[in-house]
């Protein structure tokens, strides 16, 4: 089956400080790879899409110099968040498709929870 | 833009009994997949159902949804409700326009009471 592994699983930084998460794709090929951002009031933003061999598209309020990513084959992708700050807490997931635009399903990982002291 | 408006934050139901969770959307595309997602504490969202056919009925694990485009809406039910079906539940759209991102809604909170 298809799956979607992300590490870590939680982690706590403090402010100021960058991390980084790491998305993997088992069992099918993520040619794309969306990022979200799940708030503390649970609500989705959707932080930028990745196409193997095309450029990032970044959504409006987050930026390349904030959240850099790397997407170098069609089983990982990367995301760090530079300088996290308070508002920058949250759960990130990533979610993998194979790639059809909007005709495959999106699969999600389980997450990585960000905390900022 | 697409957008997808769940109006109840809330739902309690007692177990045993039928529920209905609202989803409407707004698109200038025809040609768009609906999804709604579960969401159970402390985990990433799963699929529970998705479709892009209009006036089809689609079910999964008890649970079922039926596109209308007439009304522009995409609402999920089942007639008995469990225990174990307290969850966040989001319904989504994604569309062809470009880039195919899931829209969420912003999510109704299921509780099951016994």
């Amino acid at each position: 089956g298809a799956l979607v592994y992300q590490y870590p699983r939680r982690t706590i930084c403090k402010s100021g400080t960058s991390m980084r998460m790491e998305c993997q794709a088992v069992g099918f090929q993520a040619t794309s790879v969306a990022w979200y951002r799940q708030s503390p009031q649970k609500t989705f933003e959707l932080i930028a899409l990745s196409t193997v061999n095309s450029a990032i598209k970044y959504e409006q309020n987050f930026t390349q110099e904030k959240f850099p990513i790397s997407h170098p084959n069609l089983s990982f992708s990367s995301m760090t968040v530079l300088n996290a700050y308070l508002e920058d807490r949250g759960l990130y997931l990533c979610g993998a498709s194979p790639g059809l635009p909007y005709q495959d399903t999106q699969y999600f990982g389980p997450g990585t929870r960000l905390l900022v002291l | 833009g697409d957008s997808v408006t769940q109006t109840e934050g809330l739902v309690t139901v007692t177990e045993g009994l039928p529920v209905m969770l609202n989803c409407t959307y707004q698109t200038a595309y025809s040609d768009v997949a609906f999804f709604w997602y579960v969401q159970y504490l402390n985990e990433a969202p799963k699929l529970l159902l998705r479709s892009s056919t209009d006036n089809k009925r689609t079910e999964h694990q008890g649970f079922h949804a039926t596109l209308h485009k007439s009304s522009s809406s995409f609402h999920l039910q089942k007639s008995s409700v469990q225990l174990s079906d307290s969850a966040l539940y989001y319904c989504a759209l994604s569309d062809p326009g470009g880039s195919w991102q899931l829209i969420f809604g912003s999510g109704t909170q299921l509780t099951v009471m016994p």
